[in-house]
């Protein structure tokens, strides 16, 4: 399996408040994505990174900032958590097209 | 719009029996397809992919098709065993600077009876 620790796995939080999710690899993989798993949307990519300190807007951006300071640490933060940020979220990391490795997930309830 | 769509939200298959699970997509610059499984309170775990130079791809009990013509690939599980129930993602890619950058579908959720 690959190496990728997310934390923290649940999160209950208050709306309006700031949220941070951290996803740290050991594979040394330059590619780190952000996911977050809803009811009959699938995976939806909310962010990427394709090295230090390089980062994009995936599918879902609106609301979420990520930061990525050293190759195995990607952060993802809610500025102001609403409601319908309330999911499970995903951190995968890659080195090819051919596949992705995914972290075990972290549920958040925002309420 | 859904790029990926998976139009079956579940399928029951009996034991030592074929499961087949479709895949149709809208965009035809996806040239990297992959499928993953998917059990409760775990992260997706990859299990096949296939490049749009290619029509099928085996591993073991796996074998994924793709119609490029058609925009529909399918996995085919053969035998079906009680250890695959799961829910089942296809997704896409561009490829390129797009690694690992998916686009998935909504999922399957499998359940395969002894």
């Amino acid at each position: 399996d690959a190496g990728i620790t997310q934390s923290p796995r649940h999160k209950v939080t208050e709306t309006g408040t700031p949220v941070t999710l951290r996803c740290h690899q050991t594979e040394n993989h330059r590619y780190m994505y952000w996911y977050r798993q809803d009811p009959g949307h699938g995976l939806r990519l909310i962010h990427y990174s394709y090295g230090v300190k390089d980062t994009d807007k995936g599918e879902v951006s609106d609301g979420y900032s990520v930061s990525r300071s050293k190759t195995e640490d990607f952060l993802l933060t809610l500025e102001s958590a609403t409601s319908s940020q309330t999911s499970v979220y995903f951190c995968a990391i890659s080195e090819s097209a051919a596949k992705a490795f995914f972290g075990q997930g972290t549920r958040l309830t925002v309420v | 719009d859904q790029q990926v769509k998976q139009n079956s939200p579940s399928l029951s298959v009996q034991e030592g029996r074929i499961s087949i699970l479709n895949c149709d997509y809208t965009n035809s610059m996806f040239d990297y397809f992959l499928w993953y499984k998917k059990y409760p309170a775990e992260g997706p775990t990859f299990l096949i992919s296939i490049s749009s130079i290619k029509d099928k791809n085996e591993d073991g009990r796996f074998t994924v098709f793709l119609n490029k013509s058609a925009k529909h690939l399918s996995l085919h599980i053969v035998p079906s065993q009680p250890g695959d129930s799961a829910v089942y993602f296809c997704a896409a890619t561009t490829g390129g600077t797009s690694y690992g950058k998916l686009t998935f579908g909504q999922g399957t959720i499998l359940t395969v009876h002894p």
